[in-house]
């Protein structure tokens, strides 16, 4: 079974620069996450939809981020404009809403704004 | 707000040398603790889930158990493939979200 589908793999950017990441959950799951990791703050919540509805964006950093889920196979997560800052990995995961909420990451989406 | 600690935050081990890495949680409500391990250049990879105090799990020469304010995850007799970082995870019962701890990164030398 494919796992959660992460696009690009690398990306490097100039700031100021728009950026999207994009991602396929698992199919059949119903919760979608976006996480950020970097050595300092560790992974980071930055939101989760469940049916494709928004549910905690609290960790989205600024309105410079956001994030779509049109239906339930893929979400957006955009920055812009794009500051050297937020060069890290971006995870999506996926969960479905029973069997023992486990949630499945994707293989990051690496970020670099120069 | 959930809390996870882990330690310690790097641990070197020779093969064959059992050791435990430690978990400690702050969370309203425990709905799940998860354990994950993280290979470099990785997306976090699920080990386990544990529900409730007294639960343990194993899996190969990893074996994570829980109590009501930490879990440890053990591992016996380590061989240089479990290198890898282990994050620790909770779910609070009124979220479906995890909250990770730092993690600890180990390292199984030959």
């Amino acid at each position: 079974d494919a796992g959660v589908i992460q696009s690009p793999r690398h990306e490097v950017t100039e700031m100021g620069q728009e950026v999207t990441l994009r991602c396929k959950p698992i199919s059949g799951h119903n919760s979608l996450f976006w996480y950020r990791q970097t050595m300092m703050r560790g992974l980071e919540l930055l939101i989760y939809f469940n049916n494709n509805v928004p549910i905690d964006d609290s960790g989205m950093p600024e309105d410079r981020f956001s994030a779509k889920m049109p239906n339930a196979s893929f979400s957006t997560l955009k920055i812009q404009p794009s500051e050297p800052r937020d060069s890290a990995v971006y995870f999506c995961a996926s969960s479905p809403l029973s069997s023992g909420n486990t949630i499945y990451f994707g293989e990051g989406s690496w970020l670099t704004v120069v | 707000e959930d809390q996870v600690t882990q330690s310690p935050e790097a641990l070197r081990l020779q093969e064959g040398e059992s050791s435990s890495l430690n978990c400690s949680y702050t969370v309203s409500g425990l709905r799940g603790l998860f354990w994950y391990r993280q290979d470099p250049g990785k997306g976090p990879e699920f080990l386990f889930t544990l529900y409730s105090a007294g639960e343990e799990k194993e899996k190969e020469r990893l074996k994570a158990t829980l109590t009501k304010k930490e879990s440890f995850l053990h591992i016996t007799a380590p061989k240089p493939e479990d290198s890898a970082t282990y994050l620790c995870a909770v779910q609070d019962t009124g979220r479906r979200a995890l909250t990770f701890g730092s993690g600890t990164r180990l390292q199984v030398q030959p």
